[in-house]
């Protein structure tokens, strides 16, 4: 079936410092990813996407990575700051599919 | 743009009674998607509307849970009867057209349900 889950439930990182989340996904079928972040009390938020004809793909002080030989996507952010303590899901579908959810992994950042 | 607005914030109710959720999509959004968010867990869908059409709701517990969209924009969500597993966030998210394929969802800040 599909899953999609993470290999880290808690990340802890020194402000300033980069900071890298993993996420592994089983359907071989998926083509395009999302990374969401989620504040306490908040809903996700769209951070980022990626579709499967690409392998990187940079935003503001994020940048995701796809590898699909081995079903591994992956969210850098670059200088850490304190508001990016969150809980960041991954997620994943493809045409026609519903968008599945990680389990999600959370980034705390020490000052 | 104004963002995904999602009433009540909080509710507490005992076992067995019935409660309901309203959400107002982004202007111009067409699908419309309930999920469920179990704590420590990421959003599971429980129903997908285009318009208000119901596209997906084949994990919602038809027996207790219930969505409706009359007029293709607002939606309401109801429990009746909630069981104490029912407890989690209620979060409601919206996209343009095309779906979670072409567009990413647009969540709101959701309801926190709480069932004793």
């Amino acid at each position: 079936g599909e899953s999609v889950g993470l290999h880290l439930p808690t990340l802890s990182v020194q402000e300033g410092d980069n900071s890298i989340i993993n996420c592994a996904y089983s359907n071989s079928a998926s083509d395009y990813f999302i990374w969401y972040k989620q504040e306490s009390g908040k809903g996700p938020q769209f951070i980022i996407d990626i579709r499967s004809n690409m392998d990187k793909r940079q935003g503001q002080r994020v940048t995701v990575l796809l590898n699909k030989t081995v079903k591994h996507l992956s969210l850098q952010i670059a200088a850490t700051q304190p508001g990016d303590s969150a809980v960041y899901f991954c997620a994943e579908t493809n045409q026609g599919g519903k968008l599945i959810f990680g389990q999600g992994t959370e980034l705390s950042v020490k000052p | 743009e104004a963002g995904v607005a999602q009433s009540p914030r909080y509710k507490i109710i005992e076992k067995r009674q019935s409660v309901a959720f309203w959400c107002n999509p982004i202007s111009g959004h067409a699908t419309l998607y309930w999920y469920q968010q179990i704590l420590g867990q990421g959003p599971k869908l429980l129903i997908q509307f285009q318009n208000n059409g119901v596209v997906d709701d084949s994990q919602l517990p038809k027996d207790r849970f219930s969505a409706e969209r009359l007029k293709g924009v607002d939606s309401t969500l109801k429990i009746q009867p909630a069981k104490l597993e029912d407890s989690a966030v209620y979060l409601c998210a919206s996209s343009q057209p095309l779906g979670v394929h072409n567009s990413p969802l647009h969540f709101g800040n959701g309801t926190r349900l709480t069932v004793t």
